[in-house]
């Protein structure tokens, strides 16, 4: 079964500390996976698009990387701002899949930043 | 999103009434939309798509269906809604080069 799974649950770092992000999927082959960022309440916004080609896609302080080999990716945030808070979705495309309904969506990373 | 509009944000029905959620959106014609539905703690699932006028396809057998009548209106409704039913609804649009656009959801709860 193509599952997306995502590490840790919840997490709270101070302000202007690193932090990384896990996501493991057994989705094989797959097309690309995606970071997205979701404000409370709000829809997601993307982050990163990579395919299942490339190692590392960064966008501003947000850098993912992507081990096929292994099935992980990580999302790493660099000196983490208050408005860095907000839950972080790892989500896979499928080989094959032609259009976004075949996503597979993991349940999300929630950071809390603190000043 | 600026290009996504989903009304209302906040909505509170009681257990059986209807539900009628409208999302338009902006720009390329002809858009792939989709209803997702998002529990708490729980990833994003998909409810509906459309890739046209009047074209719907269900991925999730439930007490919601949804409609198309126009190019960028895609409305989601119940006739009767279920304690189930609560969560976060989002609207998206599918972009260009594998992206997606969503609208800022509405947030039902049935009592």
């Amino acid at each position: 079964k193509n599952q997306v799974e995502q590490s840790p649950q919840s997490l709270i770092i101070l302000e202007g500390k690193n932090c990384t992000l896990q996501c493991n999927y057994t989705v094989s082959p797959f097309s690309n996976l995606r970071w997205y960022k979701q404000d409370t309440g709000r829809g997601p916004v993307s982050l990163t698009i990579m395919t299942f080609s490339e190692n590392t896609k960064s966008n501003g302080r947000y850098t993912a990387t992507l081990d096929a080999d292994t099935k992980q990716s990580s999302l790493h945030i660099t000196a983490s701002q208050l408005s860095d808070s907000a839950s972080y979705i790892c989500v896979v495309l499928p080989c094959g899949g032609d259009s976004n309904y075949q996503l597979i969506w993991g349940a999300g990373t929630k950071l809390i930043i603190k000043p | 999103s600026q290009t996504i509009h989903q009304w209302p944000a906040t909505l509170v029905q009681p257990v059986g009434s209807p539900l009628s959620l409208e999302c338009t959106v902006e720009g390329t014609s002809n858009p792939n939309l989709y209803w997702y539905r998002q529990a708490a703690g729980r990833g994003l699932q998909l409810l509906f798509y459309s890739v046209g006028i009047g074209q719907i396809s269900s991925e999730v057998p439930q007490n919601l269906s949804a409609s198309r009548p126009q190019d960028r209106q895609f409305i989601l409704s119940s006739k009767k809604l279920l304690l189930s039913d609560s969560g976060f609804y989002l609207c998206a649009k599918e972009g260009e080069v594998y992206g997606y656009t969503f609208g800022s959801g509405t947030r039902l709860t049935v009592v």
